[in-house]
């Protein structure tokens, strides 16, 4: 049973480029949420995916947006990177829109800008 | 707005038990989990506690009081390989009924021979 999946794993970019991180959620999992945990910090809440649409959103700019696919994996898009976008991106997925209690998360895309 | 407060580093020797409080300011509430993360790991998913009480799961335990926004994970016969931080995490509804996580800041947990 395959869990999380994130690509890449690591990942330097540059201040005003774009990047496009990816997730594929655990079998039988159809909820994907995106969290950013800045070094010593929690996971901050970016935004979550349920049937292909952004179902709620923590706190962020619109820099930040996403995608699901049928098939319930999603991206990660950030714009304009900032040098504070530098962080772990994790991916989490859990069944249903309301079981968010326990999330099963991915090993995270380490973002680096410089 | 949500806030939660838990302490930034806690140290404990091997076998001996260990208790990481975790108070909460939230507009709304379902129930506070627990997650382990080690260094460069991803969180892992621990315990969870929607209603008042213990909730015991091997050597975790965790613990919640929703009349005082409190809860605690409880870790017994503690092992070098527990050593990680700690985070606990309200579970909040919004306006559409989803629901998502909102994590404190952690706690760092040693565990010393």
């Amino acid at each position: 049973d395959a869990g999380v999946t994130q690509s890449p794993t690591h990942l330097i970019k540059t201040r005003g480029q774009q990047v496009t991180l990816r997730c594929s959620p655990k079998s039988g999992h159809d909820t994907v949420s995106w969290y950013q945990q800045a070094l010593g910090q929690g996971p901050q809440f970016i935004f979550q995916y349920y049937e292909e649409e952004e179902r709620q959103r923590g706190n962020f700019p619109d820099r930040f947006s996403g995608h699901q696919f049928p098939n319930y994996s999603s991206e990660l898009n950030v714009n304009a990177l900032l040098l504070g976008d530098s962080a772990l991106y994790l991916c989490a997925s859990s069944a249903g829109l309301a079981g968010g209690a326990e999330q099963y998360f991915g090993p995270g895309t380490r973002l680096t800008v410089t | 707005g949500q806030s939660l407060e838990q302490p930034s580093e806690v140290t404990a020797v091997e076998g001996a038990i260990v208790q990481i409080n975790c108070t909460y300011q939230t507009s709304g509430f379902y129930g506070l989990s627990w997650y382990q993360q080690h260094d460069g790991g991803a969180p892992t998913f621990l315990s969870y506690n929607a209603l008042d009480g213990l909730e015991e799961t091997g050597r975790f335990s965790s613990f919640l009081s929703r009349s005082d926004s409190y809860g605690y994970l409880l870790l017994q016969e503690l092992q070098m390989k527990d050593s990680a931080s700690y985070f606990c995490a309200v579970r909040t509804p919004d306006q559409t009924g989803a629901n998502n996580l909102f994590f404190g800041t952690g706690t760092r947990l040693t565990v010393i021979p």
